[in-house]
């Protein structure tokens, strides 16, 4: 298994809150990133790195930030949670090829 | 739109019945294709990658095919523990490694 931790696993948390999900490799790898994933639509991408202190969006970015301060660890920051943003987060990263090692996910629920 | 669609949503099969996944795609430049499975409350595990029309690859009782349009995960003889979700996904041709998942197949074998 790739050496992906998350957390929290799970959280519950206010509307208007500041949530931060945190993601920490083993495999020293460059490119992080964060998706979730939502019933009726696949995974879909929030924010990627691809070195320290290197980060840019996807898709679905907004309400959302990220920092990546060192190379093992890539944080998904909810500025001010709302009930739109309750989904499951995975974090994965990708290695020599191209295809991605997820985490196990973090189940967020805003209410 | 670049866009990936899967079908059916969910199979039901018995044990052993024989059957195909499709995922089919529209993108403006394709890099790849990978099948992804993911148990419930887990994180997607990696199954294949496709790089070019014609290509297969096998893992036990999956088989992968892609064409210019589409891919097919071929399962042969399924036993229960083949259940679980089917994700495709297609890695485009753009600056980073974008990923475009589809909504994925729900599979359950029943014994």
């Amino acid at each position: 298994d790739a050496g992906i931790t998350q957390s929290p696993r799970h959280k519950v948390t206010e509307t208007g809150t500041p949530v931060t999900l945190r993601c920490h490799q083993t495999e020293n790898h460059r490119y992080m990133y964060w998706y979730r994933q939502d019933p009726g639509h696949g995974l879909r991408l929030i924010h990627y790195s691809y070195g320290v202190k290197d980060t840019d969006k996807g898709e679905v970015s907004d309400g959302y930030s990220v920092s990546r301060s060192k190379t093992e660890d890539f944080l998904l920051t909810l500025e001010s949670a709302t009930s739109s943003q309750t989904s499951v987060y995975f974090c994965a990263i990708t290695g020599t090829g191209t295809e991605a090692f997820f985490g196990q996910g973090t189940r967020l629920t805003v209410v | 739109e670049d866009q990936v669609t899967q079908s059916p949503e969910a199979l039901r099969l018995q044990e052993g019945e024989s059957s195909s996944l499709n995922c089919s795609y529209t993108v403006s430049g394709l890099r790849g294709l990978f099948w992804y499975r993911q148990d419930p409350g887990k994180g997607p595990e990696f199954l294949f990658t496709l790089y070019s029309a014609g290509e297969e690859k096998e893992k036990e009782r999956l088989k992968a095919t892609l064409t210019k349009k589409e891919s097919f995960l071929h399962i042969t003889a399924p036993k229960p523990e083949d259940s679980a979700t089917y994700l495709c996904a297609v890695l485009m041709k753009t600056s980073y490694d974008k990923v475009i998942f589809g909504p994925g197949t729900s599979l359950s074998v029943i014994p």
